[in-house]
Parts: structure tokens; C-alpha cells; sequence
């Protein structure tokens, strides 16, 4: 994961906007993606964008892309109960598999 | 078709002794990955298969660790001496082109 950072933690309060950001290296990534994780389970994909574009909307979820500063950001609106989890970003430095960042929790306040 | 399936879902084993998992993809998904998760980490890539030919393998998948896809569609994942340090948790994915889906995983406790 040194390749894709992200911050740890992420708190925030029910209905507000949740902004969870990231940074990769790989500038021949073809796709970008974000996965959600909740306790013990495995991975859900959330939402992915392709590298030429610089944005992707799906209901509650604004993917930005800056391909220039190698920046990708999820925003959630309307942040409930239910989108507590660990979010993760992951580039796809080839044909291969996915790289993963550590991960960032959700915390959402009442 | 329910998506990926792994089995089991949680093993505990001693030191020493050899273990196997099975991933099931989704139907006529032509790739499949492995990956393994540590605490307070993400997912780090093992291996690829593209139908039943292995075509990449990371530095972490040692000589203890051998994965095999058969016949292209389901894939084991054998550890063998287990060391407490492969204590984890595997994932499997598939995919067809541009998204992977994952299974949910397979928490290897080694004591």
C-alpha cells in the first residue's frame, strides 16, 4: 500500500457530507476505484472512474479525479449509519492485480 | 449466481501444518486474483490467473504458498508449514474486464 495513501480516520456527523480523500503514484493507472469494507467481511465495490475523466456521480457517491496531482477523492452526501466501514482506494498499476491503500474508517457521529 | 465464494471462511491451524482454500468465482469471470489482508492493512496482491494459466506472482507468495485454477474456473490456494506470520485474512477475486469483485475472505488464525 505505500503506493496509494490515505488518511486513517474520517469523522463525521449523520447527513453531513463525508469527503474521503487519496493519492497514488502510478500515472498509468487505467482505472481508479474505491471499495468499502465492513467488519470481517470482504471487499464491496463502491465505484470506479476511468483515467480520463475527472468526474463520476452514482447517487450518493462524487468521484473526483485530478489526474494532474495524482488525486482521487469520494464523497459520500448524506453520510448515514450505514456507510460506517473502512473505504479504500486502489490504482491499477498494470494488467494485474489491484494496489490498495491502507484504508480509511468512517466514523459517523449522531 | 451469487457472486465469489470462498470456503472456509475462518481456519485455525497449527504451526507446521498445511492448509487449502477454495475460491469459486462468478460464472465465466475469466480472471482471478488472490490477495491477502493483515490488520489495519489493505489488501496486498499474491497471484493472477487469467483462465487456467497463472500469470503473475507477487514477491510476498513465497515456495510455501502454491495457488492452481485447474480447469479455469474455481482455485485453491495451498500453504503449506504454515508460520505464525501467514496468519491473515485471504481474498479471492474476479473479474471479467474493468471490475473485480470480491469474496469475503477466508481469516487464517495460526497458533
Amino acid at each position: 500500500g505505500e503506493d496509494v495513501e490515505q488518511s486513517l480516520f474520517l469523522s463525521v456527523r449523520e447527513g453531513d457530507s463525508s469527503v474521503i480523500n487519496c493519492t497514488y503514484t502510478d500515472s498509468s493507472s487505467t482505472y481508479l476505484y474505491w471499495y468499502k469494507q465492513e467488519p470481517g467481511a470482504g471487499l464491496q465495490l463502491l465505484t470506479y472512474i476511468f483515467s480520463n475523466m475527472d468526474m463520476k456521480q452514482d447517487q450518493r457517491l462524487t468521484v473526483l479525479l485530478n489526474k494532474k496531482d495524482k488525486h482521487l477523492s469520494l464523497r459520500i452526501a448524506d453520510t448515514q449509519t450505514g456507510d460506517s466501514a473502512i473505504y479504500f482506494c486502489a490504482e491499477t498499476p498494470g494488467a494485474d492485480g489491484l494496489t490498495f491503500g491502507k484504508g480509511t474508517h468512517l466514523i459517523i457521529q449522531p | 449466481d451469487t457472486g465469489v465464494s470462498q470456503d472456509p471462511r475462518h481456519k485455525i491451524t497449527k504451526r507446521g501444518q498445511n492448509v487449502t482454500f477454495r475460491c469459486d468465482p462468478i460464472s465465466e469471470h475469466n480472471r482471478l486474483y488472490w490477495y491477502r489482508q493483515t490488520l489495519g492493512q489493505g489488501p496486498e496482491f499474491l497471484t493472477y490467473f487469467q483462465n487456467e494459466a497463472q500469470l503473475e506472482k507477487s514477491r510476498l507468495l513465497s515456495d510455501r504458498f502454491s495457488a492452481e485454477r485447474p480447469k479455469g474456473s474455481f482455485s485453491t490456494l495451498e500453504i503449506q508449514r504454515t508460520e505464525q506470520g501467514d496468519s491473515a485474512m485471504y481474498l479471492c477475486a474476479s473479474s471479467e474486464n474493468t471490475e473485480a469483485f470480491f469474496g469475503q475472505g477466508t481469516r487464517l488464525t495460526v497458533v
